[in-house]
């Protein structure tokens, strides 16, 4: 898999848009970017993925760019909940499903009341 | 939201004994992995398993580690015998057909003393 560099941490406040940058240069045409995210110590939760569209679902916006060597996940209004490591993932998605995700350090995101 | 449970939340076991960490994947997932969470560190693959064996395994999935599909809805972690070392949140994780979207159980944490 790609690897992914992310900012160590963020900062937001509350009902602000928070956006999460993640470069990604050596992606192959093949490697979507997935987002996760840990809440303190429990299960990772997917967010959203997307191979070179712009995406977009119910937890939030992923932009990505047209030489695919970057992304920024956007959440529109973001709440105290939203406070987490976020991770950029790139990965082969395939009907295989032997793929594996590879979790690098994430950027902390602490949304400030 | 179907989810994947994990049992037990908590476990604390004697250096060089036997556990068994357990995992429901959603119903209809036909893919079933094991990753671990050092504290304070990355999350870590372990082991993937479809159609009744490994996939792939992480050169931490040694000997001592074996994963189990007993029956059509558990699917196991096995330690033969614990180190300090295995210390750790232990989460699985299941993916569907399409093998887009990844769900993970809140995880067992697992404490060797």
């Amino acid at each position: 898999d790609a690897k992914t560099t992310q900012p160590t941490s963020m900062d937001c406040a509350e009902g602000r848009a928070a956006n999460l940058p993640c470069n990604h240069s050596t992606i192959s045409g093949n490697e979507y970017v997935y987002w996760y995210r840990q809440i303190h110590s429990q299960g990772p939760q997917y967010i959203i993925h997307g191979l070179k569209n712009n995406e977009t679902n119910e937890m939030a916006s992923l932009i990505i760019t047209e030489d695919r060597k970057s992304s920024t996940l956007i959440l529109p209004h973001a709440t105290l909940r939203d406070t987490a490591v976020y991770y950029c993932i790139v990965r082969v998605a395939t009907n295989f499903g032997n793929e594996k995700l590879t979790f690098g350090t994430g950027t902390r995101l602490t949304i400030i009341p | 939201e179907p989810e994947v449970t994990q049992t037990p939340s908590h476990q604390v076991t004697q250096m060089g004994q036997e556990v068994i960490l357990r995992c429901v994947p959603i119903s209809n997932h036909l893919y079933f992995y094991w990753y671990r969470q050092i504290l304070g560190q990355k999350v870590e693959f372990l082991v993937s398993f479809y159609n009744n064996e490994i996939s792939e395994k992480s050169e931490i999935f040694d000997d001592q580690f074996s994963v189990e599909r007993p029956d059509g809805s558990n699917f196991t972690l096995k330690i033969r015998s614990t180190k300090l070392e295995d210390s750790a949140m232990y989460f699985c994780a299941s993916l569907d057909l399409n093998g887009r979207e990844a769900f993970f159980g809140q995880g067992t944490r697992l404490t060797v003393v």
